[in-house]
């Protein structure tokens, strides 16, 4: 399985820009990547998903760069309400039993 | 509404007891897992079911059984053998068990042995 690496916590300001980048240097050839984000005492919640190049939706982009040996999650302008754990992971979605491995993620801290 | 259902939110047993946590969904996903999470950590996962009747252990197994008799509901126990049940649990499911597929998480249950 793929192992991931990224920053244990950073910090930012309200309607800054956060990126965070995330290692990713074994990733196979039908590995995905995707991130999750987690608030305190619930679940994870999915955010995005990739495998190359750029992914948009209404919360983050994910930027993958050609080699996908890392990936850089980007939140646009950022509130206080999106402080919260943000977990990296990288699996085959074609692949039954090959489980995803939650690290310690990066924990994101936003100051008014 | 659909989606995963735990309960309780937060169990007190005293050391030495069996205790079970449960998971419902009512997504009609084929795969099920539980997760521990300790304070300021990452998610381990415990086991994983990718289909009724079946199920395989995870990371950390030791101390825990499960039963997968219906494809709604993935029930944890957390046995008297486990040395530090202490911790927050978490219950998710997704269309099949491959890595890369959406997992959608229960809101927890937070068990507390002394």
């Amino acid at each position: 399985l793929a192992k991931t690496t990224q920053p244990i916590s950073m910090d930012s300001y309200e309607g800054q820009e956060v990126n965070i980048t995330c290692s990713h240097n074994n990733i196979a050839t039908n590995d995905y990547i995707t991130w999750y984000q987690q608030f305190p005492s619930q679940g994870p919640r999915f955010i995005i998903q990739g495998y190359k190049t750029k992914v948009t939706n209404e919360v983050a982009s994910l930027f993958i760069p050609a080699d996908r040996k890392s990936s850089t999650l980007s939140l646009p302008r950022v509130s206080l309400s999106d402080t919260a754990v943000y977990y990296c992971l990288v699996g085959d979605p074609y692949n039954a039993g090959n489980m995803l491995t939650f690290g310690g993620g990066t924990r994101l801290m936003v100051k008014p | 509404d659909g989606g995963i259902t735990q309960s309780p939110k937060y169990l007190f047993r005293k050391e030495g007891q069996n205790v079970t946590l449960s998971c419902e969904q009512n997504l009609n996903h084929d795969a099920m897992y539980w997760y521990r999470q300790d304070p300021g950590q990452g998610l381990r996962l415990i086991y994983y079911s990718q289909i009724v009747n079946d199920f395989q252990k995870g990371d950390i197994a030791e101390g825990y059984s499960v039963s997968r008799e219906k494809k709604e509901s993935f029930p944890l126990t957390v046995t008297s053998a486990q040395k530090n049940p202490t911790a927050f649990y978490l219950c998710a499911s997704s269309p099949t068990a491959a890595g890369g597929y959406e997992q959608y998480f229960g809101p927890g249950t937070r068990l507390t042995v002394t």
